[in-house]
């Protein structure tokens, strides 16, 4: 399976964009970048995905470079409680051979949001 | 509409115990899965199931069974538990698999003593 890196951690001010990051240089073209997002004591929620064109969603935007090896989840004006585990996630389309939907979880970024 | 529930919340158990953690969806979904994340990490997949009568096995089956009876049931049984099964449980479920989107429920906290 194609991995992803993110950072650790970020901070972000209330009311502030956030950007946060994800690589995935080794993505196929059957990849879809999905992103989850973990809030304290809670089970992971979806936010977005998207294939090769930007997304836009009510909870968040994806970009996705042009050679796909990387995308940005983008939070416009965020909130405390935004404040959550952030996942980037690539799914392979059952076309690619898992026909059950796995999703596999790094550890993902740590957004603090400060007030 | 109450999406993925899970019972209990919260549990002790001594080693070699068993118990039942309880899994229902009323979203009328195929897909089940069961995940267990430990730690300060992500999670990691248990079983699964695509329908009624059908289950597999995700990356860390060791030490679990699971059953699917109906559509809205899918429990996981931990039939010798151990300390190394300490962790949150998640059940979630999807109506279809690969990019559909997958629901979960509030987790199983559990603690092996």
């Amino acid at each position: 399976d194609a991995k992803t890196t993110q950072p650790n951690s970020m901070e972000s001010n209330e009311e502030e964009p956030v950007h946060l990051p994800c690589n995935h240089s080794t993505i196929s073209g059957t990849d879809y970048i999905h992103w989850y997002r973990q809030l304290p004591s809670q089970g992971p929620e979806y936010v977005i995905h998207g294939l090769t064109s930007n997304v836009n969603n009510r909870m968040a935007s994806l970009a996705i470079a042009e050679d796909r090896k990387s995308s940005t989840l983008i939070l416009h004006r965020a909130t405390l409680r935004d404040a959550a585990v952030y996942y980037c996630i690539l799914r392979v389309f059952p076309g690619g051979g898992t026909s059950y939907g796995k999703l596999t979880f790094g550890q993902g970024t740590i957004l603090t949001v400060h007030p | 509409n109450a999406g993925v529930t899970q019972t209990p919340k919260f549990r002790i158990l001594k080693i070699g115990q068993s118990m039942t953690l309880q899994c229902t969806q009323d979203m009328n979904h195929n897909y089940m899965y069961w995940y267990r994340q430990d730690p300060g990490m992500g999670l990691k997949l248990i079983y699964y199931s695509v329908g009624a009568g059908i289950t597999d096995k995700g990356e860390v089956p060791n030490g679990y069974n699971v059953s699917r009876s109906t559509t809205e049931d899918f429990p996981l049984r931990l039939e010798l538990a151990a300390p190394s099964q300490t962790s949150v449980y998640f059940c979630a479920s999807s109506y279809g698999p690969a990019m559909e989107t997958q629901y979960f429920g509030p987790g199983t906290r559990l603690l092996v003593l």
